[in-house]
């Protein structure tokens, strides 16, 4: 099956620790993406990346660090210095922009993080 | 910096009855707009993508609708059934970047 996986469902972490989520998706997408999702808001872009080896920054990126080694996988570390990362995380991938109007992103079923 | 506000936050409404979400966004300059489904605790599902050259989409008991000109898109639900219970989120995909921005949601009850 084709699909977007992300590990684990549920983290707990202490302060001060580091964590690294996981997004792995066989869809043989381009570009990844990372976003935060806190209750009663949308959701915020965190990282993206459109191409192996590059990744930019979004609206919220301080705290966090991203990396894009394979194609495949876009894993997300929460740092130390994220002062308020408990929320719900989800990744998405999409094929690209060579056709904007036509571009949607699919989804993973999520991690929520919890800063213990 | 595109804004994308979706009025109601919540709605409750009897099992059978028509209903429509709103989403309005504040730069019309966009590629699309996608109306997506989350359920608790769950990752999004995309429901229609309308282009910025179309009007609407439909998918089954869903029509979404597109006007650009006023930066306001509808999501029609028709006959709501128990399982359409769920937050109903719209993005827009400006043409000034390559992400979408997303509205707060809609937390949709449909009672039995």
């Amino acid at each position: 099956d084709g699909g977007i996986t992300q590990s684990p469902k549920y983290l707990f972490r202490k302060e001060g620790q580091n964590v690294t989520l996981s997004c792995e998706q066989n869809l043989n997408h381009d570009a990844m993406y990372w976003y935060r999702q806190d209750p009663g808001q949308g959701l915020r872009l965190i990282y993206y990346s459109q191409i192996v080896n590059d990744f930019q920054k979004g609206d919220i990126a301080e705290g966090y660090s991203v990396s894009r080694e394979k194609k495949e996988s876009f894993p997300l570390t929460v740092t130390s210095a994220q002062k308020n990362p408990t929320a719900f995380y989800l990744c998405a991938s999409s094929i690209g922009s060579p056709t904007p109007e036509e571009n949607t992103q699919y989804f993973g079923p999520g991690t929520r993080l919890t800063v213990l | 910096k595109q804004e994308v506000t979706q009025i109601p936050a919540a709605l409750s409404v009897p099992e059978g009855e028509n209903l429509v979400l709103n989403c309005s966004f504040t730069d019309s300059a966009i590629y699309n707009l996608q109306w997506f489904r989350q359920d608790p605790g769950k990752g999004l599902t995309s429901l229609l993508l309308i282009q910025s050259s179309q009007r609407e989409q439909t998918s089954g008991r869903l029509n979404a609708s597109l006007d650009k000109s006023s930066g306001r898109s509808t999501l029609y639900i028709a006959a709501s059934q128990p399982g359409d219970s769920a937050t109903y989120l719209c993005a827009v995909r400006p043409r000034s970047a390559r992400q979408l921005t997303f509205g707060s949601g809609t937390q949709l009850t449909v009672l039995p």
